[in-house]
């Protein structure tokens, strides 16, 4: 059954360095999408992609968060520069194709730990 | 923003049993979906209910769609301890395009 893929896993960073998460949606999805969780909280909507542009994004998502989409298959994450409340997991999500837009589903996450 | 608000926080029940758990809002939901997420894994896609009042099942879990389309509610008949994990339900808010929001989550522990 196809699934939603990230890497890395875990990535580890120090204050104020870029990060790149990334993602390989399922492969015939059109909507991409990255969430967030803190440790112990709620999943936390950050942004959505389609047509190769972002149809939606929160408040969380402010100017230090880019995402993209550079070749068929990739849909990435960027955090410019970090800061210690972007430790959390991130969710990368997708949808569409033939099945409905708004069922998503969800990537294992990569486990962002700043310090 | 539109807030979940889903309940109870925890429960730990025997093996056998059946369990029930909700979620609330203020503000109307296109389309509800339920979600079970293991530890150091991501959210699970278990039920997607699209019309108000719609009831579905996959397997031992049914999950229906409020009539107001501010609520709705997952059961679980029968809990094995495979059914252990956090239950999240998300709502598709309307006028906001396909972006979720999700409920606290329900910690489901079962006792063999």
């Amino acid at each position: 059954e196809p699934e939603v893929t990230q890497t890395p896993s875990h990535q580890v960073t120090q204050m104020g360095q870029e990060v790149i998460l990334r993602c390989v949606p399922i492969s015939n999805h059109l909507y991409f999408y990255w969430y967030r969780q803190i440790l112990g909280q709620k999943v936390e909507f950050l942004v959505s992609f389609y047509n190769n542009e972002i149809s939606e994004k929160s408040e969380i998502f402010d100017d230090q968060f880019s995402v993209e989409r550079p070749d068929g298959s990739n849909f990435t994450l960027k955090i410019r520069s970090t800061k210690l409340e972007d430790s959390a997991m991130y969710f990368c999500a997708s949808s569409g194709g033939t099945g409905p837009s708004y069922e998503q589903y969800f990537g294992p996450g990569t486990r962002l730990t700043v310090t | 923003g539109q807030q979940l608000n889903q309940s109870p926080q925890s429960m730990f029940i025997q093996e056998g049993e059946d369990v029930s758990m909700n979620c609330t809002s203020s503000s109307i939901f296109n389309t509800w979906l339920w979600y079970k997420q293991e530890p150091g894994e991501g959210p699970v896609l278990l039920i997607a209910l699209y019309k108000a009042g719609e009831l579905t099942s996959n397997g031992r879990l049914t999950a229906q769609f409020g009539i107001t389309r501010k609520d709705s509610f997952l059961n679980i008949s029968a809990s094995i301890p495979s059914d252990v994990g956090i239950y999240f339900c998300a709502g598709q808010p309307l006028n906001a395009g396909n972006m979720l929001t999700f409920g606290g989550g329900t910690r489901l522990m079962v006792k063999p």
